[in-house]
């Protein structure tokens, strides 16, 4: 297993140019994770995806849009870059059993370093 | 909403030794989840140790252990016998529990340095 993937490992954009970043796990995980990390921080959530078909916003969504058509691909998209989206983006996924109340680990990419000039 | 706190930005200690990392958090809730990662200079987060809420019992992956005081909100993470490999940013989390899909809660990190 590759586990969770991430690509590309780094991009500088210009502001207002727009890119997608894509992430792809071979685990058959249903919950799927995008996480920034600025410089000095922890990571916050963007966007989750409980399976394909459903997506919910996290803590910090504006300026992103993403979409979940396959179990296996959950890529971030952003539209009109700026400068505030300058980070490293990790995406992240677990599986939740079908046994209620029990949450698991969440497996961690490499994470895609972003530059907005 | 959930808080996590790390109050120790930097540390720094000698091979060999045993280190503590602070990690507080604020919840209203009674089922949740507490981790620890490691983010070496690659930037790749990997789990060191786990907790869940409902267990008593302190949590233990080899040199890695953890003090969980559920009343006081506390979750540190003691590694004993430090090697040089140790060296990265450690990250507290925290995940609500109830089968949900939410994500975690980070605090801001502690450096954490092992001298030869």
């Amino acid at each position: 297993n590759a586990g969770v993937t991430q690509t590309p490992k780094f991009r500088i954009l210009k502001i207002g140019q727009s890119m997608t970043l894509q992430c792809t796990q071979d685990m058959n995980h249903n919950y799927m994770y995008w996480y920034r990390q600025d410089p000095g921080m922890g990571l916050k959530l963007i966007y989750y995806s409980v399976g394909a078909g459903i997506t919910d916003k996290g803590e910090v969504p504006n300026g992103y849009n993403v979409s979940r058509s396959t179990t296996e691909d959950f890529p971030l998209r952003l539209e009109l870059a700026a400068p505030s989206q300058t980070s490293v983006y990790f995406c992240a996924s677990s599986y939740l059993p079908r046994r209620a109340g029990i949450q698991e680990t969440q497996y961690f990419g490499p994470g895609t370093r972003l530059l907005v000039l | 909403a959930q808080t996590v706190t790390q109050s120790q930005p930097e540390m720094s200690v000698q091979e060999a030794e045993t280190v503590t990392l602070s990690c507080t958090y604020d919840t209203s809730e009674n089922n949740y989840y507490l981790f620890w990662y490691k983010q070496p200079p690659s930037r790749q987060m990997i789990l060191v140790i786990r907790q869940e809420a409902y267990k008593q019992q302190n949590a233990t992956e080899n040199r890695f252990s953890v003090n969980f005081q559920k009343a006081a909100k506390s979750f540190s993470l003691k590694i004993s016998d430090s090697q040089l490999g140790d060296t990265a940013m450690y990250f507290c989390a925290f995940m609500k529990g109830g089968g949900g899909a939410d994500g975690l809660t980070f605090g801001k990190g502690t450096h954490l340095i092992i001298q030869p």
